[in-house]
């Protein structure tokens, strides 16, 4: 069976600091990975998706960059955190064919002080 | 540009009420629509996917409909019980954008004993 794993699940950083959220699937090949922001009390919101390794697709400019090195990796990083990054980061995978679900990891709650 | 909406934001209901969630979008081009149920501090968990060209998926307790044309789906818990007590939100994946799944802002249930 697929399983999704992220980590950490909870990172407090102070402003200025890198960043590195890492998420990783298994038991499927060539799948489809997201990165969501969910800030307090606000939806979610897609940050970059990728079809594919070295594939990142971005959809809002921001402080943030992702990468994918492997083809069940999916990093999200950051040069310096700024207060805003503040939120509950969520990765997501689906199979790359078809119209499937979409499986979400654990979250991992960052708060930048 | 695709945007989705949730009504009510907000709802608590006696247990064993019956409730309805309504999810509307701007874009009727899309692949399908998912509903989720997302506890506090944690990921999202998949509950019902409908395709496009579908009009209705039911699982236990839960029934999604999707009426594409006007833009708007239903998402129906029968018997209410406390443990439906979550935050419920609705996605799109488009078809103008195959890899992009938009959510909407999520309804919070208190189902009360």
């Amino acid at each position: 069976s697929q399983t999704i794993h992220q980590w950490p699940a909870t990172l407090v950083q102070p402003v200025g600091s890198p960043l590195s959220l890492e998420c990783t699937v298994e038991g499927t090949s060539n799948p489809n990975l997201y990165w969501y922001r969910q800030a307090a009390g606000r939806g979610l919101q897609l940050l970059f998706y990728s079809v594919g390794i070295g594939q990142i697709s971005s959809e809002v400019p921001q402080n943030l960059s992702a990468s994918r090195p492997q083809d069940r990796q999916f990093i999200l990083s950051s040069k310096k955190l700024l207060l805003s990054d503040s939120g509950f980061y969520l990765c997501a995978w689906r199979t790359g064919s078809g119209s499937e679900k979409l499986f979400f990891g654990s979250g991992t709650q960052l708060s930048v002080l | 540009k695709q945007e989705v909406t949730q009504i009510p934001a907000a709802l608590s209901v006696p247990e064993g009420e019956n409730l309805v969630l309504n999810c509307s979008f701007t874009d009727s081009a899309i692949y399908n629509l998912q509903w989720f149920r997302q506890d506090p501090g944690k990921g999202l968990t998949s509950l019902l996917l409908i395709q496009s060209s579908q009009r209705e998926q039911t699982s236990g307790r839960l029934n999604a409909s999707l009426d594409k044309s006007s833009g708007r789906s239903t998402l129906y818990i029968a018997a209410s019980q406390p443990g439906d007590s979550a935050t419920y939100l609705c996605a799109v994946r488009q078809k103008t954008s195959y890899d992009k799944v938009i959510f909407g802002p999520g309804t919070s249930l208190s189902v009360i004993p």
